[in-house]
C-alpha cells in the first residue's frame, strides 16, 4: 500500500515549456486534490476532483488543467509554465469530499521555471 | 479577517520542553479541526483529528478545540529533536476546507 505517489519529484522548465504532473492513489478514495505551497503562503487549492469524472477550480487555478484519469489517477498540467509557477506541488486524496474527511499527501513535486 | 490565522513562527525551545501551537479561525460553519506536521521536503501527514470541543489526547500530543473562542491548539510534551517539523492546522465543514500556513518548530537537544 503505497498511499499517495508522485511523479516526477523535481524538475527544471523553461518559459513557456508545458508538463504533467502525475499523480495516483491506491487507497481506493473518491476525492483527489492539487495544491501547492509557497514560502508564506502555506497550502493553496489548485484544482480538486470530488469524484471520478468531475473537477472544479480551488483557489489558483489559472494556468493549470486538470484531468481526473480514472479512480486512482488525477494529474495537473502546466501549458505554458511561467517562473511565478515556481512552487512544490502537493497531491492529496480524501475518502469523502473535503468538508468531512481528512486528506493523505503524497510527497510532492519540486517545480523550478526559469 | 482571514478564514484562519496561524502564527508561521519558527518556534525554538529545548528537548523536553512544552510545544504549545495555535490557530484562530472565523468560519464558524467549521467543525472539524486537524493538525498535520510537515518534515522538510516532504508531504503533510495527518497527526490529530477531532471534531468537538475539549481535548484529545494521543500519547506525547494533545489537541484542544474551543468553539465559542474560534481557538484551537496543538500541545506537545516532553519535546523531541525528532519533533522538528511545520505544523500546520486545519478546519473543515460546509464543504469548506482551510488550512493555517503552519509554524515551524525546532527543538535543540
Amino acid at each position: 500500500n503505497a498511499g499517495v505517489t508522485q511523479t516526477p519529484k523535481f524538475q527544471v522548465l523553461k518559459t513557456g515549456q508545458s508538463m504533467t504532473l502525475q499523480c495516483a492513489q491506491d487507497m481506493n478514495h473518491n476525492s483527489m486534490y492539487w495544491y501547492r505551497q509557497d514560502p508564506g503562503m502555506g497550502l493553496r487549492l489548485i484544482y480538486y476532483s470530488a469524484s471520478e469524472g468531475t473537477t472544479d477550480k480551488g483557489e489558483v487555478p489559472n494556468g493549470y488543467n486538470v484531468s481526473r484519469l480514472n479512480k486512482r489517477e488525477f494529474s495537473l498540467r502546466l501549458e505554458s509554465a511561467a517562473p511565478s509557477q515556481t512552487s512544490v506541488y502537493f497531491c492529496a486524496s480524501s475518502p469523502l469530499p473535503r468538508s468531512q474527511e481528512t486528506q493523505y499527501f503524497g510527497p510532492g513535486t519540486r517545480l523550478l521555471v526559469l | 479577517q482571514k478564514e484562519v490565522e496561524q502564527d508561521p513562527g519558527p518556534l525554538s525551545v529545548p528537548e523536553g520542553a512544552i510545544v504549545s501551537l495555535n490557530c484562530t479561525y472565523s468560519n464558524s460553519a467549521f467543525q472539524y479541526f486537524m493538525w498535520y506536521r510537515q518534515y522538510s521536503r516532504k508531504g503533510p501527514e495527518l497527526l490529530m483529528y477531532t471534531y468537538s470541543s475539549g481535548n484529545k489526547e494521543d500519547g506525547r500530543f494533545t489537541a484542544q478545540v474551543d468553539k465559542s473562542s474560534k481557538y484551537i491548539s496543538l500541545f506537545i510534551r516532553d519535546s523531541q529533536p525528532s519533533d522538528s517539523a511545520t505544523y500546520l492546522c486545519a478546519m473543515s465543514g460546509n464543504n469548506r476546507l482551510a488550512f493555517g500556513k503552519g509554524n515551524q518548530v525546532v527543538v535543540i537537544p
